[in-house]
């Protein structure tokens, strides 16, 4: 089935240490999207790709970078990981802007130490 | 700005009732969409149901529909013939056909009482 596959599903980083989230597509859609979600809250925009085109959040903190490197794959790095980003990180995917719903993926959860 | 407001943290409903989510938005824009999200204890967040602002009908799906009220703003979710599994949160969301982007209510936890 076409869908959108995050890897590590749980994933346990000391404070400070650097850490990479994965999320790759086999829906082909433009854009992807990194969430941040804490516990019983609205996920948060951080940014989103429309196809290599990077799109930042305003107030999404230096600490947090993405990368795309092809249609099917996007990273979340997290260069010094703090105790407050501690969360579930979702990757989501939409065929474009105008009228598509997004897709989610099923989170990766983050544990700072 | 465009905001989302979902005024009911919590809602429970008896197994096979009727319940009815509320959700209330803000924007200035006239091409937009709405959705409803459901977001099980597993924590994948799921597509429910799409409505299109220019659409006057309400979306259905199977026992999902909506009540969307444009001038209101409003768009609730009504759940028929509720069942075990629909026990989740539920994100109302505005999506922007300008942006993208989704902006999310603050979710209504619902439980389903057998």
């Amino acid at each position: 089935d076409a869908m959108v596959i995050q890897n590590p599903r749980y994933q346990v980083t000391q404070f400070g240490k650097p850490v990479t989230l994965s999320c790759s597509q086999t829906l082909n859609h433009n854009v992807m999207y990194w969430y941040q979600q804490k516990s019983s809250q609205a996920p948060k925009l951080l940014f989103h790709y429309y196809d290599k085109d990077f799109n930042n959040e305003a107030d999404t903190p230096d600490n947090f970078q993405s990368r795309r490197p092809n249609t099917s794959f996007c990273f979340l790095d997290i260069r010094s990981p703090g105790l407050g980003d501690a969360a579930m990180y979702l990757c989501a995917t939409s065929r474009d802007y105008t009228h598509y719903e997004q897709y989610f993926g099923p989170g990766t959860r983050l544990t700072v130490t | 700005a465009q905001t989302v407001t979902q005024s009911q943290p919590e809602m429970s409903v008896q197994e096979a009732e009727t319940v009815t989510l509320s959700c209330t938005y803000d924007t200035s824009e006239s091409d937009y969409y709405l959705f409803w999200y459901k977001q099980p204890p597993s924590r994948q967040m799921i597509l429910v149901i799409r409505q299109e602002a220019y659409k006057q009908q309400n979306a259905t799906e199977n026992r999902f529909s909506v009540n969307f009220q444009k001038a209101a703003k409003s768009f609730s979710l009504k759940i028929s013939d509720s069942q075990l599994g629909d026990a989740a949160m539920y994100f109302c969301a505005y999506g922007s056909s300008n942006t993208g982007k989704l902006i999310f209510g603050q979710g209504t936890t619902l439980q389903v009482k057998p």
